[in-house]
């Protein structure tokens, strides 16, 4: 098993341009999410969905979108990218939320000039 | 609403010395608490978790917590640490309702710098 596969692992883009980052898991779990970590901030959560075809914001969803459209996939889409969105970003996967431990990908360095 | 506070941003020590990393949390209503580890340019690892039972937890690599309801922690502890625990380290909780959880909520991390 791949577990959480997150890419690209790096990317540099410019003020006001769009891009998405991809997450896929093969453990058929239902509930995924969208980090990021900033030095100093610990992890914030995003985004998050807890099966196919429904999603949730979470502590800091403004700039960003998500779809599930299957339970192996959940895109993080920034539409018009900046600086402030500087960061690394991790996508999880558990069965669920809380009781279950989280799997986590090893993250997409993301830099908004 | 939960939130978690790891006390210390930083914590310096030598080789085969004890090291605990402090963690406490509020909610009002009843938690799971979770210890994560992350190495330099990885994801996070789970070391151990909480969700019942005894209140002493042991996890991968020769850590441990204790849960103490009435004071609202959960600290990290190892006898003897090794130059490879150096990491980040990151206390988490989310609530337990009873039948349904709510999302992780993490701390601010913990730096383990371990010196020979």
């Amino acid at each position: 098993n791949a577990g959480v596969t997150q890419t690209p692992k790096f990317q540099v883009l410019k003020t006001g341009q769009s891009m998405t980052l991809q997450c896929a898991q093969d453990m058929n779990h239902e509930y995924m999410s969208w980090y990021r970590q900033d030095p100093g901030m610990g992890l914030r959560l995003i985004h998050y969905s807890v099966g196919a075809g429904i999603t949730d914001q979470g502590e800091v969803p403004n700039g960003y979108n998500v779809s599930r459209s299957t339970t192996e996939d959940f895109p993080l889409r920034l539409l018009s990218a900046a600086p402030s969105q500087t960061s690394v970003y991790f996508c999880a996967s558990s069965r669920d939320p809380g009781g279950q431990p989280q799997h986590f990908g090893d993250g997409t360095r993301l830099s908004i000039l | 609403a939960q939130s978690v506070t790891q006390l210390d941003s930083q914590v310096p020590v030598f080789e085969e010395a004890p090291v605990e990393l402090r963690c406490n949390y509020s909610s009002s209503v009843s938690v799971y608490l979770f210890w994560y580890v992350q190495y330099p340019n990885q994801g996070l690892q789970l070391l151990l978790k909480y969700l019942s039972g005894s209140t002493l937890v042991k996890g991968i690599n020769g850590f441990e917590a204790e849960f103490n309801k009435s004071q609202t922690s959960f600290h990290l502890r190892k006898p003897s640490v090794h130059i490879s625990d150096t990491a980040e380290y990151f206390c988490a909780v989310s609530a337990n309702y009873g039948g349904s959880q709510g999302n992780l909520i993490f701390g601010k991390g913990t730096k383990l710098s371990v010196k020979p």
